[in-house]
């Protein structure tokens, strides 16, 4: 049973526009939500973070908002920029899952120019 | 502050041989996580280490095995290799308190390849 779920495989922007990648949960034990990027042959890279008690974090381009009623999350980039095409994966841990870092398949995000 | 290094980057091998993949955490990281990576495929977590000890075991087969030395450093084996095994495997390593709730740092992988 996928707990952390990112139903788009891929996504297509326009350089300039903004992106939006989204991402479902399913255990209301998770507390702790994380966005990582990853360019082919390397490993992930840590984007942003947000804790349960937050609804909205931000760091320069990038925003995630968490709406916990739906079990929802999601990541905006604004502009989205060409260095911005990779795959994103979003991630969640909680006391229940003893803080091991469950994971969504990814979203391929491709800017056009 | 040196990152996660994972050695050999690459590796190939041929079905039933052994291998054995380590990785070295940024300093002063006490945990050290496994995942595969296949193509399509997210992240499939294999096991985590905290002082020396597992702490976290995903759904993988026995075949799979890691250990973590005194100095954090970890080691994942893989016996009698089957050609599903070829992937990318990916060693991160977390500060792994309170303070910081499991933000984890990946080193750039090791790519097996079995024939």
């Amino acid at each position: 049973d996928q707990q952390v779920k990112q139903n788009s495989p891929s996504l297509s922007v326009q350089e300039g526009r903004i992106s939006i990648l989204n991402c479902d949960y399913t255990n209301s034990m998770f507390d702790y939500f994380l966005w990582y990027k990853k360019y082919p042959a390397e490993g992930p890279t840590f984007l942003i973070s947000i804790s349960s008690i937050k609804d909205k974090n931000e760091d320069g381009r990038f925003t995630v908002f968490l709406n916990k009623s739906a079990k929802h999350l999601s990541l905006h980039i604004v502009p989205s920029q060409p260095g911005d095409s990779a795959v994103y994966f979003c991630a969640a841990s909680g006391w229940d899952s003893n803080y091991q870092l469950i994971w969504g398949a990814g979203t391929k995000l491709i800017i056009k120019p | 502050k040196a990152g996660v290094t994972q050695t050999p980057r690459y590796l190939i091998k041929t079905r039933g041989q052994q291998v054995t993949l380590s990785c070295s955490p940024i300093s002063g990281h006490r945990s050290v996580s496994w995942y595969q990576q296949t193509p399509g495929q997210g992240l499939q977590f294999l096991f985590e280490y905290f002082s020396e000890t597992q702490r976290n075991k995903g759904n993988f087969p026995g075949r799979f095995s890691g250990r973590q030395f005194s100095n954090s450093r970890s080691e994942m084996n893989v016996s009698t290799l089957e050609l599903g095994d070829s992937a990318l495997y990916l060693c991160a390593s977390s500060l792994a308190n309170r303070g910081h709730p499991y933000e984890q740092y990946f080193g750039p992988g090791t790519r097996l390849t079995v024939t």
